[in-house]
């Protein structure tokens, strides 16, 4: 069963930050936060993942709570492009496997 | 990051027939999956596809259902067989480059059983 849970949709308008939130309240130390997104019809496209510092890339910023029990993906200028199916998956570092919840829709609109 | 393709991207069957998709990935990679994901819902993993031995499946997926090849390090075919209307799904290949700890998707293949 995936150990994330994420708002089923979320609406954002052009321009501005789309902040994305994760709850994974049962994290356990070994294990990462990785972010994949779906455009329609494609396969997953890897955004970003972190253990417990905040990281950024030239996609997105990911930002772990203190705890780890919960992050936030940031897109910091939201285009028409970024709407898609953002998933938060938590992985352990002796596992190969990524399972995936249900995600969260981003629609971003005009 | 690793450039991925798969063959067919699309195709449309009949029931009871069976149905081979090929993943090639251009670099070795030290991990291959199989994902499936239904109409309107998410990825779910089929097997973890392992070279010169038999697939490790998940629960729910049986290798005669899904029989999974590996023969190389950049290659790796799934058998969709006797297939129902049930079938119809995107099948997705995934591989963990070595060394690395991203995961990567392929373009998947678009399978409708009639």
């Amino acid at each position: 069963d995936a150990k994330t849970t994420q708002p089923p949709s979320m609406d954002c308008a052009e321009g501005r930050a789309a902040n994305l939130p994760c709850n994974h309240s049962t994290i356990s130390g070994n294990e990462y936060v990785y972010w994949y997104r779906q455009i329609h019809s494609q396969g997953p496209q890897y955004i970003i993942h972190g253990l417990k510092n905040n990281e950024t890339n030239e996609m997105a910023s990911l930002i772990i709570t203190e705890d780890r029990k919960s992050s936030t993906l940031i897109l910091p200028h939201a285009t028409l492009r970024d709407t898609a199916v953002y998933y938060c998956i938590v992985r352990g570092d002796n596992t190969d496997k990524l399972i995936f919840g249900t995600g969260t829709r981003l629609q971003v609109f005009p | 990051s690793a450039v991925i393709s798969q063959k067919p991207s699309r195709d449309i069957c009949q029931r009871g027939t069976s149905l081979t998709i090929q993943c090639q990935v251009d670099s070795q990679v030290t991990m291959m999956f199989w994902y499936r994901q239904q109409p309107g819902q998410s990825l779910t993993l089929i097997a973890t596809a392992n070279q010169g031995s038999e697939a490790t499946y998940e629960s729910g997926f049986v290798i005669d259902k899904f029989p999974i090849s590996r023969p190389n390090l950049t290659f790796s075919t799934l058998t969709v067989s006797n297939m129902s209307p049930e079938d119809s799904s995107i099948y997705l290949c995934s591989v963990r480059l070595s060394r690395e700890e991203t995961q990567y998707f392929g373009p998947g293949t678009r399978l409708l059983v009639l």
